[in-house]
């Protein structure tokens, strides 16, 4: 079956612009949670979606936002981007809310300049 | 805070040799602690998870043992071969919850042939 898509791989953006990220969790995954891996940070949490809700959010600015639709794949949003945005952000899913066990996807490289 | 510690941040080992790498939690609730291998230029993927009502658990050349009462949980990696060369992450879940994990800084493991 397929894995995680995250779409696109690579994004290279300007300071003071906003990007949007897609993830397309595993069929039948309806929690999809969102990371930040930089080298400095490690991975850190941003925000979890269940049912096109937001049910956890990890200490990040109100730049970092997020979407679920219906269909379970979800959006994340950064707006005014600064140069210490440019990270991999990965998206994770789960079958149900409080399943373990997260499935990764390549995550987005994205680069701020 | 909620936190996780890992140790080393690199490890270089002999093929054939074991290696072991060590995290620490500090949320006393947590009762589920997933290990993560990164390759580059992908996701990380799970590759062996515990819970808090089990002290050890093996796959293959693979084990983890949790002590709750210190909050510790190490991964061993016996038998050590070319191919387990990558980043690996240990995690703990917080609160009652799945929902949201927190990640190690992760150990650069080398194998050296």
């Amino acid at each position: 079956k397929a894995g995680v898509t995250q779409t696109p791989r690579y994004l290279i953006k300007t300071r003071g612009q906003q990007v949007t990220l897609s993830c397309s969790p595993i069929s039948g995954h309806r929690s999809v949670s969102w990371y930040q891996q930089t080298p400095g940070q490690g991975l850190q949490f941003l925000f979890e979606y269940f049912s096109e809700t937001q049910r956890n959010k990890g200490n990040f600015p109100g730049r970092f936002s997020g979407r679920q639709f219906s269909n379970s794949r979800s959006e994340m949003n950064v707006s005014t981007l600064e140069l210490g945005d440019s990270a991999l952000y990965l998206c994770a899913s789960t079958l149900d809310r409080g399943d373990y066990g997260y499935t990764f996807g390549s995550g987005t490289r994205l680069t701020v300049v | 805070g909620e936190n996780v510690e890992q140790h080393p941040s690199t490890l270089s080992v002999q093929e054939g040799d074991s290696a072991v790498i060590k995290c620490t939690y500090s949320d006393s609730a947590s009762n589920y602690f997933p290990w993560y291998k990164q390759e580059l230029g992908k996701g990380p993927q799970l590759i062996i998870d515990i819970r808090s009502n089990v002290g050890e658990k093996k796959d293959q050349r693979i084990a983890v043992t949790l002590n709750k009462t210190a909050k510790h949980f190490s991964l061993h990696i016996t038998e050590t071969q070319p191919e387990d060369s990558a980043v690996y992450f240990c995690a703990a879940s917080i609160g009652s919850s799945a929902s949201k994990i927190i990640f190690g800084s992760g150990t650069r493991l080398s194998i050296r042939p």
